[in-house]
């Protein structure tokens, strides 16, 4: 099943801004968007933003979601070292009657 | 609070069987879709199965199809994946997580291997 693009890795300094992106078609991420998820070491992931953008209760504002045509995008400002950690997209295939992930982003903060 | 624990994880030979479960509480169980969602050492997450609320959709990833079977049963807020003629690249942590991905276990390993 193909999944979602997402750049392998990303690095940026303290207190910046980093915008990751997730690329899909008109069937996935463009279809209903994409949700976000953080995952640090060792840790289950975590939901950052769910489909419609929004933000489960207890994530940091920092973290923000949009999305333009099939390609969804993580806004993080203000970068923090806690910040450091594995990011995946994630969107129903409506084509594929399937959910398809992206790869990941490894984000580092310098 | 919301919880949810794997079990069922273990070392299998090729072509075994081994059944995955994931206790839940905290919550309506019999009102959500679950996921399972699988991650082999070093790689990303790859989603595997969905069950609805009520157990009558299910879906599976390609990878998976006709060997691997999700269930749940609302009596015990439970959430089962059946996986059979297991495979070496079906090694991985499996986790089982809830409709919206906001909840997820801590995983269960799998590891099949000669």
């Amino acid at each position: 099943q193909a999944g979602l693009t997402q750049p392998p890795s990303v690095s940026k300094g303290l207190r910046q801004t980093a915008t990751l992106t997730c690329t899909g078609n008109n069937n996935n991420v463009g279809d209903r968007g994409a949700v976000w998820l953080q995952q640090h070491q060792g840790h289950p992931p975590k939901l950052l933003c769910h489909r419609n953008n929004h933000r489960p209760s207890g994530i940091s504002e920092r973290f923000s979601a949009s999305r333009s045509t099939n390609t969804a995008s993580l806004t993080i400002t203000g970068l923090q070292p806690e910040d450091e950690a594995d990011y995946y997209c994630s969107a129903w295939d409506s084509t594929l009657s399937a959910w398809v992930f992206g790869g990941g982003t490894k984000l580092t903060v310098l | 609070q919301v919880q949810m624990v794997e079990s069922g994880g273990g070392v299998v030979q090729p072509g075994r069987s081994l059944r995955l479960s994931c206790a839940t509480s905290g919550f309506i169980f019999s009102s959500y879709t679950f996921h399972w969602v699988r991650q082999a050492p070093g790689k990303g997450l790859e989603w595997v199965a969905l069950v609805s609320y009520d157990g009558t959709d299910k879906y599976y990833a390609d990878s998976v199809k006709g060997r691997f079977t999700i269930s749940r049963d609302n009596s015990k807020n439970t959430l089962n994946l059946q996986m059979n003629n297991l495979r070496v690249e079906d090694t991985a942590v499996y986790f089982c997580a809830r409709e919206d991905y906001d909840f997820w276990g801590r995983g269960t390993t799998v590891t099949v291997s000669s």
